[in-house]
Parts: structure tokens; sequence; C-alpha cells
């Protein structure tokens, strides 16, 4: 069974800072997608960034970036010039190629921007 | 944009109440999922469906049914509500594997807090 760890239950950030959440997996698969979900306090969850297991390069939208190490089995997600909007759970999960599309999710971390 | 409506964001239900959980998504979605979500765990899987009256257990099934009777609505039944079950709920709904621009990712409802007294 797929295990996704993220080793960091709080962290907290100035704004305009830089940050990077970390989040490491174990499978035997070698096709597979991990994604950055985030949950805003108001606590609607919504897609940050996916990477495919296949693509060598990094995934990137906007501020948010990831370092992915297949080898490594590590996925952490960098966020630049962090905004007090920011503020919010953030979940690493892994999907592989099952028929449901079904996620595993790591604990989360809650990360703070501070003004 | 995707639409996953949760019918209540919050509840409050006594032990041994039956209880029922709605969630209604406004994409076609062929996959619904019910996660429950607790501090330091994450979320964990309940029960997913990938077709109307078709359903599969998660990680934690027990004390928990299902029924997707139509393809937009996904419901969680809670057949004898215990303490242990107070928790967050959340619903969400993704495209069946094979539509490859949006493989895999799943769209969430705002959540049902539970709380079972």
């Amino acid at each position: 069974a797929q295990t996704v760890t993220q080793s960091q239950p709080e962290m907290s950030v100035q704004e305009a800072e830089t940050v990077t959440l970390s989040c490491t997996y174990d499978t035997s698969e070698n096709n597979y997608y991990l994604f950055w979900y985030k949950q805003p306090p108001s606590r609607q969850m919504i897609l940050v960034i996916r990477q495919e297991a296949y693509k060598q390069q990094n995934a990137t939208e906007n501020r948010f970036s990831v370092n992915f190490q297949k080898a490594a089995k590590s996925f952490s997600l960098k966020i630049s010039d962090s905004q007090l909007g920011d503020t919010a759970m953030y979940f690493c999960a892994f999907s592989d190629n099952n028929a449901g599309n079904m996620l595993t999710f790591g604990g989360g971390t809650r990360l703070m921007v501070k003004p | 944009d995707v639409k996953v409506t949760q019918s209540s964001r919050y509840l409050v239900k006594r032990t041994g109440e039956k209880v029922f959980l709605e969630c209604v998504q406004d994409m076609d979605h062929e996959n619904m999922f019910w996660y429950r979500q607790d501090p330091g765990l994450g979320l964990r899987l309940i029960y997913f469906s990938y077709d109307v009256k078709m359903k599969e257990k998660g990680d934690i099934p027990e004390g928990y049914s299902v029924s997707r009777e139509k393809k937009e609505r996904f419901s969680l039944i809670l057949e004898s509500a215990s303490t242990n079950q107070t928790s967050m709920y959340l619903c969400a709904s993704s495209l069946r594997q094979g539509r490859y621009l949006a493989k895999n990712i799943q769209y969430f409802g705002a959540g049902t807090r539970l709380s079972v007294l």
C-alpha cells in the first residue's frame, strides 16, 4: 500500500518570503501522480499543483513550484512571495493508475503566513 | 467551474441516530468519494463509487454505508452514529480514469462537520 508522509505538522512564514513544505511517499509503482491540495480556513479543498511521475520537469503554477525527486520519493512544495491568502492546510496526495483514481493523502501541514 | 455541494456545513446528532450526509456534483463526473478528515491523519477514504449503484470500500468503511442512485448524488449513511464518528466529512468527485486532460484531479465539497453527542 502507498503511504504519504508530511513531517511538518505546522509551519509559519513571513509575508513575501519563501517557504518549502515537505512530502515523502512510498510506492512500488513506476507511473503515478502527485498533488498538493490547499484547504483554506473556509474548508473547501482546492488543487494547487500536480506532477506526473514520468515527467522530468518540475511543475510550476505561478508562485507555487515543486521539487520532485523520484529516486528519493520526495515531492516538496515551494511557495514564493508568500501572501496572507496562502494561510491554509496543505495536503500532499498520491494516485497511481488504479481504476478509481483514488488518492492517498498525507497528514497535512498547517501553514500560517504572518504579516 | 466544477461544483460539489454538500447539503450541510454543520450537523449535531445523538448517539444511535441514523445520519445521512448528502453530496451533489454538477459536472457529470463518474467517480465520487467520501473522506473523513481528522487532525494529523489527513483524509482517509471511506467509500467511493465509480458509477451509479456501484461502490467500493475505502480504508475505513466500518460503521458507514453509501448510496448512489443517481450519477450526480452520493450519500454517506451512518447507520447508528457513535461518538467516534465525530469528524469532518468531505465529498469529492472526478472524471473516470482515461480522460487524459483531467486525469486524477478530484474536486471537493466544502465539508460537513459532524458532532455526535
